[in-house]
């Protein structure tokens, strides 16, 4: 199985970066994901690392580091739309399973 | 425009009831998905099928049924037995290998609010 750590709740303001931590323990990895939920709405993907390194897409990027079984994703110059859930999944090898932490609800402030 | 497709929006349903969410893909996925969402809570896998005709038990299946007759089609049945069926539904669909180039993420569908009263 998988254990997924990331935190509850983080606060920025508009024009700002945070980063979102992800900690994970596996029984076996074939990559991680990253996807957005605004309440009340679908998942949409965000970004994928399977490789150790940065994936660099826009104002986002995450981070892999296998060997400490740590990601982060980076949003830079924060909008309000940007308010939303933030989560991070692994997947099983084989059987493309994704495994969820419990997100990380970014507030956006003015 | 292809895309996954959810119904009903909004479900409420007297305990003791089955209760039936469906999910339909045009995406030509081969993978599709079940989870649940609670409030403060991640997604929790439910039943996933890799196949038609073939599907496979995920961590919270007990209480839940699920059939995959059709590559598009995949069905949830909430059963009476569901002891705190109240929840946000979401499907997914995937690929399943599509090679280096990609990354055969999942897919949401606009989820099922399921009530019961």
């Amino acid at each position: 199985g998988q254990n997924i750590d990331q935190p509850t709740e983080m606060t920025a303001t508009e024009g700002a970066i945070v980063q979102i931590n992800c900690t994970y323990q596996t029984s076996g990895f074939n990559g991680l994901f990253w996807y957005q939920q605004h309440a009340g709405e679908a998942p949409t993907f965000l970004s994928y690392n399977v490789l150790d390194g940065l994936e660099e897409k826009g104002r986002f990027s995450s981070f892999l580091s296998r060997s400490k079984g740590y990601s982060y994703l980076l949003l830079k110059e924060l909008q309000m739309k940007d308010s939303a859930s933030y989560l991070c999944a692994v997947r099983d090898q084989g059987d493309y399973k994704l495994s969820f932490g419990a997100g990380t609800t970014v507030t956006v402030r003015a | 425009d292809g895309g996954i497709t959810q119904s009903p929006k909004y479900l409420f349903r007297k305990e003791g009831q089955n209760v039936t969410l469906s999910c339909e893909q045009n995406l030509n996925h081969d993978a599709m998905y079940w989870y649940r969402q609670d409030p403060g809570q991640g997604l929790r896998l439910i039943y996933y099928s890799q196949i038609v005709n073939d599907f496979q038990k995920g961590d919270i299946a007990e209480g839940y049924s699920v059939s995959r007759e059709k590559k598009e089609s995949f069905p949830l049945t909430v059963t009476s037995a569901q002891k705190n069926p109240t929840a946000f539904y979401l499907c997914a669909s995937c690929y399943r290998d599509r090679g280096h180039s990609s990354y055969n993420e999942q897919f949401f569908g606009p989820g099922t609010r399921l009530t019961v009263l």
